[in-house]
């Protein structure tokens, strides 16, 4: 059962560059949710999606973007770095809601 | 907006012992609250989920109870042990028009010495 994976799991980007983070999942979740983890602090939601097609924002949107179009995949896009975007980002998934949510083991990111 | 603090920040404790984590939220009107551990490097895995209408929840050593209308929650672990030792993150559910969304605490670091 591979559950929730993120690719890459580690990456350094310099000020300005773009990347997309993946997240693939198996379980025929309908929701995916991303978040970011700052050191010493709790997760907080930067996008969500109900669906194939449906996206929203969460509570820190800012510099991201998503999309889905596909059950499985919910890719998460930096499209201009900024250091303050330094994080551990998170994917999670679930079938319904509000149901537990399965996590991915995070994409560590460093913005130099 | 709903806050969560997780009380203590860090605690160390010898094998064996019985602990409590505590969780405090700020506004009562939730879904439900879930436990999770978190090991270094990982993602987070679910521990324990108690529904708004649940007082407690158990699985194994682990005990948690919800008092909503004082917006507490505690995690109990029975007999620690060394692979204990991880964070252990407290959130509480809210539902939103699409899905829910997961408030997190900053998280209890759990150190269980042998």
């Amino acid at each position: 059962n591979a559950g929730v994976t993120q690719t890459p799991k580690f990456r350094i980007l310099k000020i300005g560059q773009s990347m997309t983070l993946q997240c693939t999942q198996d379980m025929n979740h309908n929701y995916m949710y991303w978040y970011r983890q700052d050191p010493g602090m709790g997760l907080k939601l930067i996008y969500y999606s109900v669906g194939a097609g449906i996206t929203d924002k969460g509570e820190v949107p800012n510099g991201y973007n998503v999309s889905r179009s596909t059950t499985e995949d919910f890719p998460l896009r930096l499209e201009l770095a900024a250091p303050s975007q330094t994080s551990v980002y998170f994917c999670a998934s679930s079938y319904s809601q509000p149901v537990a949510q399965h996590f991915g083991d995070g994409t560590r990111l460093s913005i130099l | 907006k709903q806050e969560v603090t997780q009380i203590p920040a860090a605690l160390s404790v010898p094998e064996g012992e019985n602990l409590v984590l505590n969780c405090s939220f700020t506004d009562s009107a939730i879904y439900n609250l879930q436990w999770f551990r978190q090991d270094p490097g990982k993602g987070l895995t679910s521990l324990l989920l108690i529904q708004s209408s649940q007082r407690e929840q158990t699985s194994g050593r682990l005990n948690a109870s919800l008092d909503k209308s004082s917006g507490r929650s505690t995690l109990y672990i029975a007999a620690s042990q060394p692979g204990d030792s991880a964070t252990y993150l407290c959130a509480v559910a809210l539902l939103m028009e699409y899905g829910n969304k997961l408030v997190f605490g900053a998280g209890t670091i759990l150190r269980v010495k042998s």
